[in-house]
């Protein structure tokens, strides 16, 4: 089973709110990402955790806050955020730690996100 | 550092055509990964297949075969018989051993018209 899920599908957002997304996996993944993906233009990466611990970092805002729960959830916590924040986000896990990227990430469906 | 480079931004063709994508890479390693990530519209990206820097074996799985030659650094798919079912948008991406980075190449939307 290499099944990712993300929650919600869409979500719409003011830029005064405070929402958050959720990602989930069980296939006993130690290693999630977040990425940003816009249109017509390949995912990047945002947020990478590796045993529950935050491993990179790319220099997000910190309007953008994820969290890691356990080795199977990872949540992205979003407040106050700009129009162009409005995206496809997508979660991804791997096999083992960050940095052994060799390992084949598998995505999930995404959640796409429109800020007002 | 490391670089993947998808050339076609956009490839239409006819039901039942054959069609390849073309990738090419750079990276200063002597062992890597290759991957092929399919986007439809839904926006889930689908795995497809991953090759190591070691395995120049072409591989065959239905309708889709990968090419991968390390003379040329390339790392081509080709859709036999293509169907509408195959419209999507296809990410080539390298992993370094030494790196911690999944680069992807800018993508190819593939339109298969009926």
């Amino acid at each position: 089973d290499t099944e990712v899920t993300q929650t919600p599908k869409h979500l719409v957002m003011g830029m005064t709110n405070k929402k958050s997304l959720k990602c989930e996996q069980h296939m006993g993944h130690r290693a999630m990402y977040w990425y940003k993906q816009k249109a017509k233009k390949p995912p990047e990466l945002m947020f990478v955790y590796s045993y529950e611990k935050l491993s990179i970092n790319e220099s997000v805002p910190s309007r953008f806050s994820p969290e890691c729960p356990n080795s199977s959830l990872l949540n992205l916590h979003l407040h106050a955020l700009q129009p162009e924040d409005s995206a496809l986000y997508l979660c991804a896990s791997s096999h083992s730690q960050a940095g052994a990227s060799t390992d084949t990430q598998y995505f999930g469906p995404g959640t796409r996100l429109t800020v007002l | 550092a490391q670089k993947v480079t998808q050339a076609q931004t956009e490839i239409s063709v006819v039901e039942k055509e054959d069609v390849t994508l073309d990738c090419v890479y750079e990276t200063r390693d002597t062992t890597y990964y290759l991957f092929w990530y399919k986007q439809p519209p839904s926006g889930e990206l689908v795995f497809l297949i991953r090759r190591n820097s070691f395995d120049e074996q072409n591989e065959i799985s239905g309708r889709y075969s990968w090419n991968f030659q390390k003379s040329t650094s390339s790392f081509n798919f080709t859709i036999t018989a293509s169907q509408v079912v195959d419209s999507a948008v296809y990410f080539c991406a390298l992993s370094e051993t030494s790196g911690s980075r999944l680069t992807f190449g800018e993508g190819t939307q593939l339109t298969v018209n009926p």
